[in-house]
């Protein structure tokens, strides 16, 4: 079952910052964030393990609620280079495949 | 910083045509998947392969697909016969640890099928 993603896609000026939420259906083992930028390959973010925690890359963070199997990914202060397509990749146990979802569209203009 | 390199990086193809997409991960790791991203969509899982063997596929991997580690460092993915469909970003990735492991990506193998 794959993971859905909301937004589809968010414009942002510089120095604003936006969410991305990522839920799924079935209880999660964990989850991944991936950032893929035009043309190229996705690119790893962090990890988040069931337990509640955030993690954080340079001002992007993100947060795991397991109870509600829900992730955010925070994106705060952004930055030019912030922009390409954010992928969730989830797992609902510690070996399973991770399976991804559609992706949110981030475009930051100056 | 390693990477995962695949080969080549566009592959034309006319349908019902044989094709192998080849990968050479990241040294040192053990787990190893195959993703494909058709335009615009999202990355979708085929298979997953630990030991030698497969650990894991989704419905898009049947028969026409085939994965094989023919050596200590290629991972290679065979279409049989190839569809119009199958026109995909074809996505390597590897990993050290299958449990809580980040995903390495490849730059991908563009698959026209014509």
């Amino acid at each position: 079952q794959q993971p859905v993603q909301s937004p589809q896609a968010v414009i942002l000026r510089e120095g604003e910052d936006a969410v991305i939420n990522c839920s799924s259906s079935k209880a999660l083992y964990s989850v991944h964030w991936y950032r893929q930028k035009h043309g190229e390959a996705p690119v790893f973010l962090m990890i988040l393990l069931k337990g509640g925690e955030q993690k954080g890359h340079e001002k992007i963070s993100a947060s795991f609620n397991e109870k509600k199997q829900q992730s955010s990914l925070y994106l705060t202060a952004s930055q030019l280079s912030y922009s390409g397509t954010y992928f969730c990749g989830t797992r609902t146990d510690s070996w399973g495949k991770l399976q991804f979802g559609a992706g949110t569209q981030v475009v930051v203009t100056p | 910083e390693p990477e995962v390199t695949q080969t080549p990086s566009h592959q034309v193809t006319q349908m019902g045509q044989e094709v192998i997409l080849r990968c050479v991960p990241i040294s040192n790791h053990l787990y190893f998947y195959w993703y494909r991203q058709i335009l615009g969509q999202k990355v979708e899982f085929l298979v997953s392969f630990y030991n030698n063997e497969i650990s894991e596929k989704s419905e898009i991997f049947d028969d026409q697909f085939s994965v094989e580690r023919p050596d200590g460092s290629n991972f290679t993915l065979k279409i049989r016969s190839t569809k119009l469909e199958d026109s995909a970003m074809y996505f390597c990735a590897s990993s050290e640890k299958g449990r809580d492991g980040k995903l390495f990506f490849g730059s991908g193998t563009q698959l026209s099928v014509l």
